[in-house]
Protein backbone atom coordinates (compact mmCIF):
# COMPACT_ATOMS: atom_id res chain seq x y z
CA UNK A 1 0.00 0.00 0.00
CA UNK A 2 1.35 3.52 -0.65
CA UNK A 3 2.49 5.06 2.28
CA UNK A 4 2.71 8.56 1.13
CA UNK A 5 0.32 10.07 -1.54
CA UNK A 6 0.43 13.56 -3.64
CA UNK A 7 -2.52 14.17 -5.54
CA UNK A 8 -1.69 17.24 -7.46
CA UNK A 9 0.37 16.31 -9.87
CA UNK A 10 0.76 19.94 -11.01
CA UNK A 11 0.23 23.68 -9.65
CA UNK A 12 0.81 26.58 -11.15
CA UNK A 13 0.23 29.87 -9.25
CA UNK A 14 1.42 33.55 -9.61
CA UNK A 15 4.46 34.74 -8.68
CA UNK A 16 4.36 36.18 -4.81
CA UNK A 17 0.75 34.42 -3.60
CA UNK A 18 0.53 31.42 -1.31
CA UNK A 19 0.68 27.70 -2.86
CA UNK A 20 -0.22 24.43 -0.46
CA UNK A 21 0.51 21.21 -1.72
CA UNK A 22 -1.34 18.50 -0.20
CA UNK A 23 0.20 14.89 1.23
CA UNK A 24 -1.25 12.35 3.25
CA UNK A 25 0.41 9.55 4.68
CA UNK A 26 -0.49 5.91 6.15
CA UNK A 27 1.31 4.76 8.93
CA UNK A 28 0.52 2.40 11.98
CA UNK A 29 3.41 3.61 13.71
CA UNK A 30 2.90 6.19 16.81
CA UNK A 31 5.97 7.78 16.05
CA UNK A 32 6.96 9.29 12.91
CA UNK A 33 8.88 11.61 10.96
CA UNK A 34 7.28 13.93 8.31
CA UNK A 35 9.48 15.94 5.65
CA UNK A 36 9.46 18.12 2.60
CA UNK A 37 11.65 18.03 0.01
CA UNK A 38 12.75 19.66 -3.33
CA UNK A 39 13.93 18.77 -6.24
CA UNK A 40 15.40 21.30 -8.73
CA UNK A 41 15.35 21.27 -12.31
CA UNK A 42 18.99 20.69 -12.06
CA UNK A 43 18.04 17.31 -9.82
CA UNK A 44 19.37 18.67 -6.69
CA UNK A 45 17.29 17.69 -3.84
CA UNK A 46 16.98 20.19 -0.97
CA UNK A 47 15.48 19.46 2.47
CA UNK A 48 13.07 21.85 3.38
CA UNK A 49 11.21 21.27 6.19
CA UNK A 50 10.05 18.90 8.89
CA UNK A 51 7.30 18.03 11.45
CA UNK A 52 7.80 14.82 14.19
CA UNK A 53 4.42 13.20 15.00
CA UNK A 54 4.63 14.41 18.66
CA UNK A 55 5.19 18.22 18.45
CA UNK A 56 1.44 20.27 18.02
CA UNK A 57 2.87 23.13 16.55
CA UNK A 58 3.02 23.06 12.92
CA UNK A 59 6.77 23.57 11.63
CA UNK A 60 7.89 26.47 10.11
CA UNK A 61 11.36 27.49 8.21
CA UNK A 62 11.58 30.92 6.44
CA UNK A 63 8.70 31.17 4.29
CA UNK A 64 7.57 27.52 4.44
CA UNK A 65 4.91 26.38 6.99
CA UNK A 66 3.08 23.03 7.47
CA UNK A 67 -0.10 22.32 8.10
CA UNK A 68 -0.25 19.19 10.56
CA UNK A 69 -3.67 17.39 10.37
CA UNK A 70 -2.92 14.06 12.46
CA UNK A 71 -6.52 13.03 12.61
CA UNK A 72 -6.47 13.11 9.27
CA UNK A 73 -3.09 12.30 8.66
CA UNK A 74 -2.21 14.88 6.58
CA UNK A 75 0.72 17.23 6.09
CA UNK A 76 0.35 20.35 4.04
CA UNK A 77 3.29 22.61 2.70
CA UNK A 78 2.43 26.19 2.54
CA UNK A 79 4.70 28.43 0.64
CA UNK A 80 4.19 32.19 1.37
CA UNK A 81 5.09 34.98 -1.34
CA UNK A 82 6.24 32.58 -3.78
CA UNK A 83 9.07 33.19 -5.96
CA UNK A 84 10.06 32.27 -9.88
CA UNK A 85 12.69 29.96 -7.89
CA UNK A 86 10.45 27.70 -6.24
CA UNK A 87 9.52 26.27 -9.12
CA UNK A 88 10.32 22.99 -8.56
CA UNK A 89 9.19 19.09 -7.44
CA UNK A 90 8.23 19.05 -4.04
CA UNK A 91 8.19 15.63 -2.57
CA UNK A 92 6.28 14.82 0.75
CA UNK A 93 8.29 11.86 2.54
CA UNK A 94 7.53 10.23 5.85
CA UNK A 95 9.94 7.87 8.27
CA UNK A 96 8.51 5.78 10.67
CA UNK A 97 9.59 5.84 14.22
CA UNK A 98 10.32 2.07 14.37
CA UNK A 99 11.57 1.74 10.86
CA UNK A 100 15.10 1.09 10.76
CA UNK A 101 15.51 4.41 8.73
CA UNK A 102 13.78 3.54 5.50
CA UNK A 103 11.95 6.89 4.16
CA UNK A 104 9.10 6.84 1.91
CA UNK A 105 8.59 9.83 -0.66
CA UNK A 106 5.26 10.58 -2.17
CA UNK A 107 5.25 10.75 -5.85
CA UNK A 108 6.02 14.72 -6.01
CA UNK A 109 3.79 17.67 -6.90
CA UNK A 110 5.43 19.77 -10.00
CA UNK A 111 5.05 23.46 -8.78
CA UNK A 112 5.23 26.32 -11.51
CA UNK A 113 5.63 29.91 -10.42
CA UNK A 114 4.89 32.38 -12.79
CA UNK A 115 5.82 36.27 -12.54
CA UNK B 1 26.94 23.61 3.85
CA UNK B 2 28.09 19.94 4.33
CA UNK B 3 27.72 18.23 0.91
CA UNK B 4 27.04 14.82 -0.64
CA UNK B 5 28.86 14.26 -3.29
CA UNK B 6 28.53 11.63 -6.18
CA UNK B 7 30.92 10.76 -9.13
CA UNK B 8 30.16 10.77 -11.63
CA UNK B 9 27.13 12.71 -12.28
CA UNK B 10 26.73 10.70 -15.41
CA UNK B 11 27.51 6.74 -16.70
CA UNK B 12 26.99 4.99 -19.35
CA UNK B 13 27.64 1.22 -19.85
CA UNK B 14 26.62 -1.72 -21.82
CA UNK B 15 24.34 -4.21 -20.77
CA UNK B 16 25.32 -6.50 -18.63
CA UNK B 17 28.81 -4.97 -17.16
CA UNK B 18 29.71 -3.95 -13.76
CA UNK B 19 29.25 -0.79 -12.74
CA UNK B 20 30.36 1.08 -9.27
CA UNK B 21 28.35 4.47 -7.86
CA UNK B 22 30.46 5.96 -5.98
CA UNK B 23 29.05 8.37 -3.13
CA UNK B 24 31.58 10.63 -0.50
CA UNK B 25 29.25 11.39 2.30
CA UNK B 26 29.46 14.44 5.23
CA UNK B 27 32.36 13.30 6.87
CA UNK B 28 30.68 12.84 10.72
CA UNK B 29 27.43 10.82 9.43
CA UNK B 30 26.83 7.48 10.20
CA UNK B 31 24.09 6.23 7.96
CA UNK B 32 23.97 6.25 4.59
CA UNK B 33 21.11 5.51 1.73
CA UNK B 34 20.73 4.74 -1.83
CA UNK B 35 17.12 5.80 -4.05
CA UNK B 36 16.35 5.03 -7.21
CA UNK B 37 14.56 7.40 -9.76
CA UNK B 38 13.57 7.00 -13.05
CA UNK B 39 12.46 9.78 -15.02
CA UNK B 40 11.40 12.30 -12.63
CA UNK B 41 9.30 9.66 -10.70
CA UNK B 42 8.98 9.02 -7.48
CA UNK B 43 12.35 8.34 -5.33
CA UNK B 44 12.45 5.01 -4.34
CA UNK B 45 14.48 3.35 -1.58
CA UNK B 46 17.04 0.55 -2.48
CA UNK B 47 19.22 0.37 0.72
CA UNK B 48 20.20 1.98 3.68
CA UNK B 49 23.31 1.49 5.42
CA UNK B 50 24.71 1.84 9.06
CA UNK B 51 27.67 0.91 11.18
CA UNK B 52 29.52 -1.51 8.29
CA UNK B 53 25.75 -3.25 7.55
CA UNK B 54 22.96 -3.06 5.46
CA UNK B 55 19.91 -2.28 8.00
CA UNK B 56 16.85 -2.92 5.36
CA UNK B 57 16.61 -3.30 1.49
CA UNK B 58 13.83 -2.96 -0.21
CA UNK B 59 12.67 -5.46 -2.95
CA UNK B 60 14.29 -3.30 -5.80
CA UNK B 61 17.63 -4.12 -3.96
CA UNK B 62 18.11 -7.04 -6.19
CA UNK B 63 20.60 -9.64 -5.73
CA UNK B 64 22.87 -8.10 -8.36
CA UNK B 65 23.13 -5.55 -5.78
CA UNK B 66 25.78 -4.91 -3.11
CA UNK B 67 26.37 -1.81 -1.36
CA UNK B 68 29.37 -1.37 0.67
CA UNK B 69 32.05 1.68 2.61
CA UNK B 70 35.36 0.02 2.72
CA UNK B 71 37.53 1.87 5.56
CA UNK B 72 35.37 4.92 6.08
CA UNK B 73 35.90 5.91 2.51
CA UNK B 74 32.88 6.10 -1.04
CA UNK B 75 29.67 4.54 0.22
CA UNK B 76 29.62 2.24 -2.94
CA UNK B 77 26.54 1.25 -5.17
CA UNK B 78 27.76 -2.03 -7.25
CA UNK B 79 25.23 -3.38 -9.97
CA UNK B 80 26.80 -6.85 -11.11
CA UNK B 81 25.85 -7.50 -14.14
CA UNK B 82 23.66 -4.79 -15.09
CA UNK B 83 20.20 -4.94 -16.83
CA UNK B 84 18.26 -2.24 -19.13
CA UNK B 85 16.18 -1.59 -16.40
CA UNK B 86 18.08 -0.45 -14.03
CA UNK B 87 18.93 2.46 -16.22
CA UNK B 88 18.02 5.74 -13.54
CA UNK B 89 19.01 8.33 -11.52
CA UNK B 90 20.56 6.78 -8.59
CA UNK B 91 20.97 9.36 -5.50
CA UNK B 92 22.86 8.47 -2.16
CA UNK B 93 22.05 10.21 1.09
CA UNK B 94 23.47 10.52 4.51
CA UNK B 95 22.48 11.54 7.64
CA UNK B 96 24.19 12.26 11.31
CA UNK B 97 21.94 9.81 13.29
CA UNK B 98 18.38 8.09 12.95
CA UNK B 99 15.99 10.24 13.92
CA UNK B 100 16.95 13.82 14.51
CA UNK B 101 18.41 14.52 11.06
CA UNK B 102 16.50 14.38 7.68
CA UNK B 103 19.05 12.82 5.31
CA UNK B 104 21.12 15.05 2.93
CA UNK B 105 20.73 13.90 -0.87
CA UNK B 106 24.36 13.98 -3.37
CA UNK B 107 23.21 15.59 -6.73
CA UNK B 108 22.79 12.14 -8.29
CA UNK B 109 24.53 9.98 -10.79
CA UNK B 110 22.48 9.13 -14.05
CA UNK B 111 23.26 5.99 -15.08
CA UNK B 112 22.34 4.75 -18.78
CA UNK B 113 22.57 1.14 -19.43
CA UNK B 114 22.32 0.44 -23.41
Amino acid sequence: AQKVTQTQTSISVVEKTTVTMDCVYETRDSSYFLFWYKQTASGEIVFLIRQDSYKKENATVGHYSLNFQKPKSSIGLIITATQIEDSAVYFCAMREGNSNNRIFFGDGTQLVVKP
Amino acid sequence: GPKVLQIPSHQIIDMGQMVTLNCDPVSNHLYFYWYKQILGQQMEFLVNFYNGKVMEKSKLFKDQFSVERPDGSYFTLKIQPTALEDSAVYFCASSLDRINQAPLFGEGTRLSVL
